[in-house]
């Protein structure tokens, strides 16, 4: 199983909403990211956890809360968006974070702030 | 810093051509690596290749093949006898350190959005 799972594919929030994205994989992997995509651009990264811990912040506001609850569970939780926050959202996972590591991508999640 | 740049946003192909999408890349560091994903229009990124920066042997994936030249820091991918398949957005990405510490930070060119016509 070579699988990242992402849900929701697509969601659709307003500014005051709080949601989650929720990303799932079963490979033992013990690194996870959540990158961030705008249309046409490339991806950029958001968050590392490394062995359930966060080890890489890349000076996301806090209205992003990502949560590593196990090794093969990582979360994206949303409060008080801005509708330039809509992009496509995308996680990873690796088997650990070393320069040579290839990653594995879900489908991401579809986010649009209305 | 580390800079990577896919100087064509977009190419359009016939199937069966074959078709080279360019990747030149910037850093200062002797250790590196550099990699190829493709983004199919269904969202996720697909590994395709890793090469690490003391390894300059060409390598061939059936139709795919990559050239990776040090003196011109370009790693440059071809897609022999293209598919309607291959239709996708390809990125190239440079991996290093993080200054100051042990993680490493993959950066992403801007992608190339390869359109093959039947």
């Amino acid at each position: 199983d070579t699988e990242v799972t992402q849900t929701p594919k697509h969601l659709v929030m307003g500014m005051t909403n709080k949601k989650s994205l929720k990303c799932e994989q079963h490979m033992g992997h013990r690194a996870m990211y959540w990158y961030k995509q705008k249309a046409k651009k490339p991806p950029e990264l958001m968050f590392v956890y490394s062995y359930e811990k966060l080890s890489i912040n890349e000076s996301v506001p806090s209205r992003f809360s990502p949560e590593c609850p196990n090794s093969s569970l990582l979360n994206l939780h949303l409060h008080a968006l801005q509708p330039e926050d809509s992009a496509l959202y995308l996680c990873a996972s690796s088997s650990r974070t070393g320069m040579n590591t290839e990653a594995f991508f879900g489908q991401g999640t579809r986010l649009t702030v209305v | 810093a580390q800079k990577v740049t896919q100087a064509q946003t977009e190419i359009s192909v016939v199937e069966k051509e074959d078709v080279t999408l360019d990747c030149v890349y910037e850093t200062r560091d002797t250790t590196y690596y550099l990699f190829w994903y493709k983004q199919p229009p269904s969202g996720e990124l697909v590994f395709l290749i890793r090469r690490n920066s003391f390894d300059e042997q060409n390598e061939i994936s059936g139709r795919y093949s990559w050239n990776f030249q040090k003196s011109t820091s370009s790693f440059n991918f071809t897609i022999t006898a293209s598919q309607v398949v291959d239709s996708a957005v390809y990125f190239c990405a440079l991996s290093e350190a993080r200054s100051g510490g042990s993680n490493y930070k993959l950066t992403f060119g801007k992608g190339t959005l390869l359109t093959v016509n039947p």
